[in-house]
Parts: structure tokens; C-alpha cells; sequence
């Protein structure tokens, strides 16, 4: 088992459209949550981080963390065809380390 | 406000050639590292440096070598490229807790 699962996709979806993408970890000490999103042929931005549980909200972004399911889930609102991109969730602060564990990637499309 | 900055941006090796990838950062972070990236593999450590002075092996650091030259730049080097090697090298600085500033990468062709 991975440490960090993330579905590849390709999920294609509206505009408009309201968008889930979740990873699942195995690492119970992870303690920063990261979503990172990567347009095509460009290095990943760190786009939204939350620290231990909760929710975070940014515009039409928001991160959750579910420590006592090891998932997390960033939601978009009102999804636009700009948003389509590659998410890659990221984790941390597991066993002292902050170096993060990085899931594969999902790939977002967003068709108008 | 240029972030990092990697160069080349494309390079084509035939197998056996040597290269140095380039990585510099204007943020006065501490930690650098670099990555490769495949499709279906996703982002894998090849080597890092925590401050400037140090170097440790990542996932993948079979075939390359690394220098921190000062607190700025991070250099990758194929001492012998293999078609194995192709992919996307990213390198990414980092002040902490794993929030990453990523270059824009160097797509790598080995024939």
C-alpha cells in the first residue's frame, strides 16, 4: 500500500460544475495537508495548505482534512474551464520530516 | 520576481553524454531539492539539500549527482545519461513544513 492514494482520473466535468478530489494516506503522523496544482507542461504551485484537521476556505477552493479517516478533499465551487489542471495532494511532519509524500496526481478537465 | 529559476528548458542527450541541470532561487530558503516526474509515477525525490553545505539521497538517486553550490543554487548532473532517464526534472526550494516553490522544469530526452 502507497503511502498517499490519489484517484488519476482524468475527471472531466461542466463548467460550473461543483468538483471533489480526494487522496487517502496511511501515515497517521502527517500534520500539514497540501494541494498543489500543476497546469500543463508547468512545475507544480502550492495552491491551498491546511495544518492538522479542519477546513480551510480560499474563493472557490476549499481543503478538508479528516484525520480520524486519513482523507483529505479539496472542493471547487463554481468550476471554470481555467481550473483545469492537474491536482496533486501532498502531506507532511510525519515522523518528524518535511519532506513531503506527494499522491500521483488527478487530472481535472473542465469542459464549457 | 523570478522565483526558480531552472535552465536548460529541453535538452536531448544521446546515452553516454554528460549534463549539469541548472536551479537557482532568489527566496533566501534553506532547503532545495530535486525531482522527477513520469507519467503514472508522479513526483519522485532524486536528491535535496536542507542548507547550504549539505546534500542527502532521495527515492530515485541512482545515475545522478548534486551540488550545493551556495544558499542559491542546486545543480543536478548526469554523469552518463541512459534512456531511463528521460523525464521532467523539477527543482523546488522550500522554507519549511514542505511548501514547495517549483521551477518550471527541463524536459530531458535521452536517444
Amino acid at each position: 500500500q502507497k503511502e498517499v492514494e490519489q484517484d488519476p482520473g482524468p475527471l472531466s466535468v461542466p463548467e460550473g460544475a461543483i468538483v471533489s478530489l480526494n487522496c487517502t494516506y496511511s501515515n497517521s503522523a502527517f500534520q500539514y495537508f497540501m494541494w498543489y496544482r500543476q497546469y500543463s507542461r508547468k512545475g507544480p504551485e502550492l495552491l491551498m495548505y491546511t495544518y492538522s484537521s479542519g477546513n480551510k476556505e480560499d474563493g472557490r477552493f476549499t481543503a478538508q482534512v479528516d484525520k480520524s479517516s486519513k482523507y483529505i478533499s479539496l472542493f471547487i465551487r463554481d468550476s471554470q474551464p481555467s481550473d483545469s489542471a492537474t491536482y496533486l495532494c501532498a502531506m507532511s511532519g510525519g515522523g518528524g520530516s518535511y519532506i513531503p509524500t506527494f499522491g500521483r496526481g488527478t487530472s481535472l478537465i473542465v469542459h464549457p | 520576481n523570478a522565483g526558480v529559476t531552472q535552465t536548460p528548458k529541453f535538452q536531448v542527450l544521446k546515452t553516454g553524454q554528460s549534463m549539469t541541470l541548472q536551479c537557482a532561487q532568489d527566496m533566501n530558503h534553506n532547503s532545495m531539492y530535486w525531482y522527477r516526474q513520469d507519467p503514472g509515477m508522479g513526483l519522485r525525490l532524486i536528491y535535496y539539500s536542507a542548507s547550504e553545505g549539505t546534500t542527502d539521497k532521495g527515492e530515485v538517486p541512482n545515475g545522478y549527482n548534486v551540488s550545493r553550490l551556495n544558499k542559491r543554487e542546486f545543480s543536478l548532473r548526469l554523469e552518463s545519461a541512459a534512456p531511463s532517464q528521460t523525464s521532467v526534472y523539477f527543482c523546488a526550494s522550500s522554507a519549511g513544513q514542505g511548501f514547495y516553490t517549483f521551477g518550471s522544469g527541463t524536459r530531458l530526452t535521452v536517444v
